[in-house]
């Protein structure tokens, strides 16, 4: 199983709104991480977990709080968004050393209205 | 520190012509680069990647790499171009940290019937 799972794939909320995004991988992977893709842009890096510990933060806002329960599990908690945080939030998870790759899931496109 | 730029935002081709997408990196070590593929509203699948060992990397879908460290190049070709290969293009160098990837901006690939 080569697949990392997103959940939902599609999320509409308003700005007083929480909700949640999910992410699941069965690879074994001990990092995981979330980026976020703004429109004909590049992925940005927001946080990376290492071994269910946060090891990477971005100097993200913090209406996104990431969690991470256990090593096959990752959320995205959000709260009091902006409209200008819609975009394209994606999942990736990796070996934690060694030349490895990222795998990605497909992706939650979250629009904050 | 570590760069990736795309030279090409755009590349049109016809069907069954090469693809030729490039890529120049700078890197003050000897660097791992990948080449992902993003299809519209989707999330990224790596396509190939370069680690140190063969200079000529093949990848999925018929997409081969090669590495040329004397001019910091890993450019991204394909003999015959298929309608399926529509789609943005990164390439990616690792950061010092094994967790951080640099990204190019991305080329965006027209197939024309």
């Amino acid at each position: 199983d080569t697949e990392v799972t997103q959940t939902p794939k599609h999320l509409v909320m308003g700005m007083t709104n929480k909700k949640s995004l999910k992410c699941e991988q069965h690879m074994g992977h001990r990092a995981m991480y979330w980026y976020k893709q703004k429109a004909k842009k590049p992925p940005e890096l927001m946080f990376v977990y290492s071994y269910e510990k946060l090891s990477i933060n971005e100097s993200v806002p913090s209406r996104f709080s990431p969690e991470c329960p256990n090593s096959s599990l990752l959320n995205l908690h959000l709260h009091a968004l902006q409209p200008e945080d819609s975009a394209l939030y994606l999942c990736a998870s990796s070996q934690v050393s060694g030349e490895t790759e990222a795998f990605f899931g497909q992706g939650t496109r979250l629009t904050v209205v | 520190a570590q760069s990736v730029t795309q030279l090409d935002s755009h590349v049109s081709v016809s069907e069954g012509t090469p693809v030729l997408l490039r890529c120049n990196y700078s890197s003050s070590y000897s660097p791992s680069l990948f080449w992902y593929v993003q299809h519209p509203n989707k999330g990224l699948q790596l396509l190939l990647k370069y680690t140190s060992a063969a200079t000529l990397v093949k990848g999925i879908n018929g997409f081969e790499a090669e590495f040329k460290k004397s001019e910091t190049s890993f450019h991204l070709t394909k003999p015959s171009a298929h309608m399926s290969d529509a789609a943005e293009y990164f390439c990616v160098v690792r950061g010092y940290s094994n967790y951080q990837l640099i990204w190019g901006a991305g080329t965006k690939l027209i197939i024309k019937p």
